[in-house]
């Protein structure tokens, strides 16, 4: 009973590092979401793919990158990291976009230093 | 630009009485709103839904309200219980998007 499952759950990055923050489903939902959240804020869509080999951006896309070569991966890249990247991160998944509720992984706790 | 407000960063109720908590959007094309809460260390987990066509929906202790007309919803816990304490986060979409917005949420405190 996995449901969404997000790796590393936190991570220190040195200014310019590159990294990657790997999401997996096992509910064969269409639907994957990247979304990061600041503190006192809301969570912010970053980018989001409606199946696999179709990605689009979101409201925050600038410094990352996605891929969806397969419906249960949802990797996000992280090119050059900056302080202003230092967020939690949260992958989610859907049955349907719009009307569909999301399913969260628990969560990817970023430090830029 | 905040589509999904929540004004009231915390709010703290005793155990067994209500707990109300606001939300106002300002996209009028919004049709679908959902509640999520969140414990700490986890992710959000989503609780409760209304459309646009129903002013009211209910499961168990909880009831989302929708006023279309002030662009608002309101979600009831009621009796309130030490276990609800999380943050809520209210969401909004577009049944023609596939966009999600999100309040920055309440932290519920449901004191004993």
């Amino acid at each position: 009973n996995a449901g969404v499952t997000q790796t590393p759950k936190f991570r220190i990055l040195k200014i310019g590092q590159s990294m990657t923050l790997q999401c997996t489903q096992d509910m064969n939902h269409n639907y994957m979401y990247w979304y990061r959240q600041d503190p006192g804020m809301g969570l912010k869509l970053i980018y989001y793919s409606v199946g696999a080999g179709i990605t689009d951006k979101g409201e925050v896309p600038n410094g990352y990158n996605v891929s969806r070569s397969t419906t249960e991966d949802f990797p996000l890249r992280l090119e050059l990291a900056a302080p202003s990247q230092t967020s939690v991160y949260f992958c989610a998944s859907s049955y349907s976009a719009g009307t569909g509720e999301l399913f969260f992984g628990e969560g990817s706790r970023l430090t830029v230093l | 630009d905040q589509q999904v407000k929540q004004n009231s960063p915390s709010l703290s109720v005793q155990e067994g009485r209500i707990s109300i908590l606001n939300c106002d959007y300002t996209n009028s094309m919004f049709d679908y709103f959902l509640w999520y809460k969140k414990y700490p260390a986890e992710g959000p987990t989503f609780l409760i839904s209304i459309s646009s066509i129903k002013d009211k929906n209910e499961d168990g202790r909880f009831t989302v309200f929708l006023n279309k007309s002030a662009k608002h919803l309101s979600l009831h816990i009621v009796p309130s219980q030490p276990g609800d304490s999380a943050v809520y986060f209210c969401a909004a979409s577009a049944m023609i998007d596939n966009d999600m917005r999100f309040g920055a949420g309440t932290r519920l405190t449901v004191k004993p």
